[in-house]
């Protein structure tokens, strides 16, 4: 098993401009989340499913979307970066959130000129 | 407002040391999650509580719902052991995060 691989590692965007954080787990779990990382302010929730089809808003929406097609896969778009989104992003995912573990992707370094 | 709080936020120890870090939470959880982040940034979990106590090799987690509390101890500590400590809670579908706390064991 891969466990949640989560790429790029590093991107450097200009204001405006879109891209999408690819997150993708192979244990078959149902609750998918993402997380941003600042300092002094600890992770905080982005975006969660709990499973394919289902998505909500979690802390800090705004500016993100999310999809769940499959439960594989949970990407995280970024409709028009603004510097205030510069941050380390991570990816996680959980069978159910309180039954196991949560499983961690390796993060993304976004920085936003 | 914070769901989560940790003390202390930094911590130095000698290596050998027992260590002691705390989290309280405001909400309702059904589970508490402690998480290790190394200074390379990935984020590994130790272990997840709903109750009682657990142990592997020398950390041992604790949890008393009534009192919104838990404790995670590491006995014997070594330098491999500086980390950045989180604890997390779910509510059932949120996760929330405590800021972390700073570990250095020296040797």
């Amino acid at each position: 098993n891969a466990g949640v691989t989560q790429t790029p590692k590093f991107q450097v965007l200009k204001t405006g401009q879109s891209m999408t954080l690819q997150c993708a787990q192979d244990m078959n779990h149902e609750y998918m989340s993402w997380y941003r990382q600042d300092p002094g302010m600890g992770l905080r929730l982005i975006h969660y499913s709990v499973g394919a089809g289902i998505t909500d808003q979690g802390e800090v929406p705004n500016g993100y979307n999310v999809s769940r097609s499959t439960t594989e896969d949970f990407p995280l778009r970024l409709l028009s970066a603004a510097p205030s989104q510069t941050s380390v992003y991570f990816c996680a995912s959980s069978d159910r959130g309180d039954n196991e573990k949560l499983f961690f992707g390796s993060g993304t370094q976004l920085s936003v000129l | 407002k914070n769901e989560v709080e940790q003390s202390p936020q930094n911590l130095t120890a000698q290596e050998g040391e027992f260590i002691t870090i705390n989290c309280s939470y405001s909400v309702g959880i059904s589970a508490l999650h402690w998480l290790q982040q190394h200074p390379g940034g990935g984020i590994v979990s130790l272990f997840m509580l709903s109750s009682g106590k657990k142990k592997h090799g020398r950390l041992i987690a604790t949890i008393n719902i009534q009192e919104k509390h838990s404790s995670l101890h590491i006995t014997a500590s070594h330098p491999r052991d500086s980390a950045v400590y989180i604890c997390a809670v779910f509510t059932g579908n949120q996760f929330y995060f405590g800021t972390g706390t700073s570990l250095t064991v020296i040797p």
